[in-house]
């Protein structure tokens, strides 16, 4: 069974970095084929795909926010962590890791992690 | 990037009748190479995480219920609840995965009427 879970702050002062964690289970970002992106949803709003890393190191950003933010993993503890500096208020959003598929679905999310739930405030 | 716009931004329906959503992506998500169209539906229940649906506009993830479908090509796309249920009150969101960054529509809450 694939599981997903993230973690962090529920809490960041403004121009804080933020550093969330997602543990998963149930297969190997080593795998090919394999990937993890972040994608958040601010309150009553719309999702948007923040980042992805892939089985073999490979990293993307989104566009507006590629300045911000840093992806990266840990293959032996089963993470992904995602790095975003310079927290504002309009960062405050429930953040999400989910899996993506093997190519061409590679940014088709199957399985996602409940969220954890990120403030911005001083 | 390409833009998602959902139709309506809402929609209440009778349990048992037919809920249509549609929509529209700023450029085509056709990919002529293979003939498909790069475009994916979620559902999103209150406080939980986005469940996929549908992907390559019509196919129908493994376990999703047959009286929900998508259709469409191009720039336009439909999904549909043939005879809505209790348990498909939800947002539902379109996502298109053509170009990087993939893309969601701004959602559509979908109640019962």
């Amino acid at each position: 069974q694939v599981t997903l879970k993230e973690s962090g702050p529920a809490l960041v002062k403004p121009t804080q970095t933020l550093t969330l964690t997602c543990t998963f289970s149930g297969f190997s970002l080593t795998t090919n084929g394999m990937r993890v992106s972040w994608i958040r949803q601010p309150p009553g709003r719309a999702l948007e795909w923040l980042a992805r890393i892939d089985w073999d190191e490979d990293k993307y950003y989104n566009t507006s926010l590629k300045t911000r933010l840093t992806i990266s993993r840990d293959t032996s503890k089963n993470q992904v962590v995602l790095r975003m500096t310079n927290m504002r208020a309009v960062d405050t959003a429930t953040y999400y890791c989910a899996r993506g598929r093997s190519y061409p679905l590679e940014d088709v999310f199957d399985v996602w992690g409940q969220g954890t739930m990120v403030t911005v405030s001083s | 990037d390409i833009v998602m716009t959902q139709s309506p931004d809402s929609l209440a329906v009778s349990l048992g009748e037919r809920a249509t959503i549609t929509c529209k992506s700023s450029q085509s998500l056709l990919y002529s190479s293979n003939n498909k169209n790069y475009l994916a539906w979620y559902q999103q229940k209150p406080g939980q995480p986005p469940k996929l649906l549908i992907y390559w506009a019509s196919t129908r993830e493994f376990g999703v219920p047959d009286r929900f479908s998508g259709s469409g090509s191009g720039t336009d796309f439909t999904l549909t609840i043939s005879s809505l249920q209790a348990e498909d009150v939800a947002a539902y969101y379109c996502q298109q995965y053509h170009n990087k960054p993939p893309t969601f529509g701004q959602g559509t809450k979908l109640e019962i009427k």
